[in-house]
Formats: structure tokens, sequence, C-alpha cells
């Protein structure tokens, strides 16, 4: 039981270069997540999936693009990366229900130059 | 507008001492409270969590307290050990329908001195 993962840990682009970050989960949750931390700046949600099929802009949503491929994936995606993107990538993962507990993947550390 | 409030960017404590972690929020539609830990080159891991219809909740050496009226929480750490030197998350939640996202705050980093 792998819980949530992230690929790749570590990322290094050009401006004006794409790149999608994978994320899959095995815990059979309905809901998926993506933030990005920036020092100083907390977790910002930047696109949520409440459900297989659906996807939803979170706080920080402009350049990027998301896909729930099925339930166990949801995959977030960079058409043209800016240095403004540099960050740290995380996915989560929950049951959607009235818990909330959200179980984060290791990260993916994105550097745009 | 920062709706989650960590105010201490940073705590230092004494091993064996009590770590205590505070947290203010300002939308009272907020009904479930989270905390997360955080090591570095890691992600968030879930510690523990309360409803608003409680105003404790225990959790071994972690327990966490709500006061609703003045829209505060506190997690406290009793007693503090090395290993619980992190960054430490508070996190609000209100219902929105069949999901819930999460309102988090900016962390507060905690060191536990041997």
């Amino acid at each position: 039981n792998a819980g949530v993962t992230q690929t790749p840990k570590f990322q290094v682009l050009k401006t004006g270069q794409s790149m999608t970050l994978q994320c899959a989960q095995d815990m059979n949750h309905n809901s998926m997540y993506w933030y990005r931390q920036d020092p100083g700046m907390g977790l910002r949600l930047i696109y949520y999936s409440a459900s297989e099929g659906t996807t939803d802009k979170g706080e920080v949503p402009n350049g990027y693009n998301v896909s729930r491929l099925n339930k166990r994936e949801f995959s977030l995606r960079l058409e043209s990366a800016a240095p403004s993107q540099t960050s740290v990538y995380f996915c989560a993962s929950s049951m959607g229900l009235a818990g909330g507990e959200q179980y984060f993947g290791p990260g993916t550390r994105l550097t745009v130059t | 507008d920062q709706q989650v409030k960590q105010n201490s960017p940073s705590l230092s404590v004494q091993e064996g001492r009590i770590s205590i972690l505070n947290c203010d929020y300002t939308n009272s539609m907020f009904d479930y409270f989270l905390w997360y830990k955080k090591y570095p080159a890691e992600g968030p891991t879930f510690l523990i969590s309360i409803s608003s219809i409680k105003d404790k909740n225990e959790d071994g050496r972690f327990t966490v307290f709500l006061n609703k009226s003045a829209k505060h929480l506190s997690l406290h750490i009793v007693p503090s050990q090395p290993g619980d030197s992190a960054v430490y998350f508070c996190a609000a939640s209100a219902n929105a329908g069949n999901n819930r996202k999460l309102i988090w705050g900016l962390g507060t980093s905690l060191a536990v001195n041997p």
C-alpha cells in the first residue's frame, strides 16, 4: 500500500517548456488535489477533483491544467512554464466526506529557469 | 485575506516540556479543524482533528482544544520529543456538499531541543 505517489521528485525546466506532474493513489479515495507550497505562503490549492470525471479550480489555477484520468490518477500540466511556477508541488487525496483528512504525496520540486 | 492564521512562525521548546501551537480563524462557517505535521522534503502528514461540536480531542501525546467563541484552537504536545521538530500546519474546512476543501495556515516551525 503505497498511499499517494508522485513523479518526478525533481524537475528543472526552461521558461516556455511544458511538463506533466503525475499523481496516483491506491486508497480508493474519491477526491484528489494539487497544491503548491512557496516560502511564506503555506499550501495553496491549484485544482481539485471531487470525484472521477470532475475537476474544479482552486485558489491559484492560472497557468495549470489538470486531468482526472481515472479514480486513481490525477495529473497536473504546465503548458508553458514560467519562473513564477518554481515551487514544491504536492498531490493529496481524501475520501471527500465529512472527515476532511487529506493524505499527501512526497512532493515534486520544480525549478523553472 | 488569511482565514486561518498561525501567528507564531516558530517555537522552541525543551525536550519533555509542553509545546503549545496556536491557530486563529475568521470564518464562522468552519466546522472541522485539522493539524498536520511536515518534515523537510516530505509531504504533510495528518496528525489530529476536531469537529466543531467538540472542544477537545486527544490522541496520545497530542491534544487539540477548540474555543469556538474565540475562534481559536491550539495543539498541545506533552511531553515534547526531539522527533516532534517539524512544521505544524493548522487547516480548517466548512461543509460544502460532498467535498471539503481545506484552508491552510502558514505553519509554525517547532524545534524541540534535547
